[in-house]
């Protein structure tokens, strides 16, 4: 099993251009969540599903589309990059029972110019 | 909306030391966690906390959830270098989402 998987995972934008980053699990989870890492501040929640077709927003979403077609995949999407979205992009997933351990991927960095 | 603290920021330490770290709730939480990621790495998940004063051990690491479940502690008995990595709790309140804290960055000196 590869667990989590990111793509890309490294990328740099231009101020104002779009894009799409793609995680993908292989372990059957119903949740998938999307956080952004900057130094100092630890893990934050961008977005996350608790099932395929629906998606919920977490602590810092604005600027971020999300969507969960298909139960193994989750995509965030940027549509119009900033400077401040330049940071490091973690996929994870769990299952719904009580334990709810969480599985990263291996991250994508994003700079924004 | 809920804030979890950890300190300290950073501890360096010199192997075979002991090292702790401290995770605090501004809300009562039905359960917490603690993740280790190595540098360049992913979270890793290590615990789950679910009842006051639960003490879990897993060899040298022992995880502490307190009375009030609004803090919690790692501490780790004499460290080697491959405890190297930041440190983050993650703590749930009854019907939320896990809120991350900033993490403790820990580095063993040989």
């Amino acid at each position: 099993n590869a667990g989590v998987t990111q793509t890309p995972k490294f990328r740099v934008l231009k101020t104002g251009q779009s894009m799409t980053l793609l995680c993908a699990q292989d372990m059957n989870h119903e949740y998938m969540y999307w956080y952004r890492q900057d130094p100092g501040m630890g893990l934050r929640l961008i977005h996350y599903s608790v099932g395929e077709g629906t998606t919920a927003k977490g602590e810092v979403p604005d600027g971020y589309n999300v969507s969960r077609l298909k139960k193994q995949n989750f995509l965030l999407g940027l549509e119009s990059a900033a400077p401040s979205q330049t940071s490091v992009y973690f996929c994870a997933s769990s299952d719904r029972d009580s334990l709810r351990e969480q599985f990263f991927g291996p991250g994508t960095r994003l700079t924004v110019l | 909306g809920q804030q979890v603290m950890q300190i300290p920021q950073y501890q360096h330490v010199q192997e075979g030391e002991d090292f702790t770290t401290y995770c605090n709730s501004s809300t009562t939480l039905s359960n917490i966690q603690w993740y280790k990621q190595r540098p360049g790495g992913h979270p890793v998940f290590l615990i789950q906390l679910v009842k006051s004063g639960e003490v879990k051990k897993q060899k040298r690491l022992t995880f502490q959830f307190g009375e009030a479940k609004k803090n919690s502690s790692l501490h780790i008995t004499a460290t080697q270098t491959t405890d190297v990595g930041t440190y983050f709790c993650a703590g749930r309140g009854y019907g939320q989402n896990f809120v991350f804290g900033p993490g403790t960055r820990l580095s063993v000196l040989p």
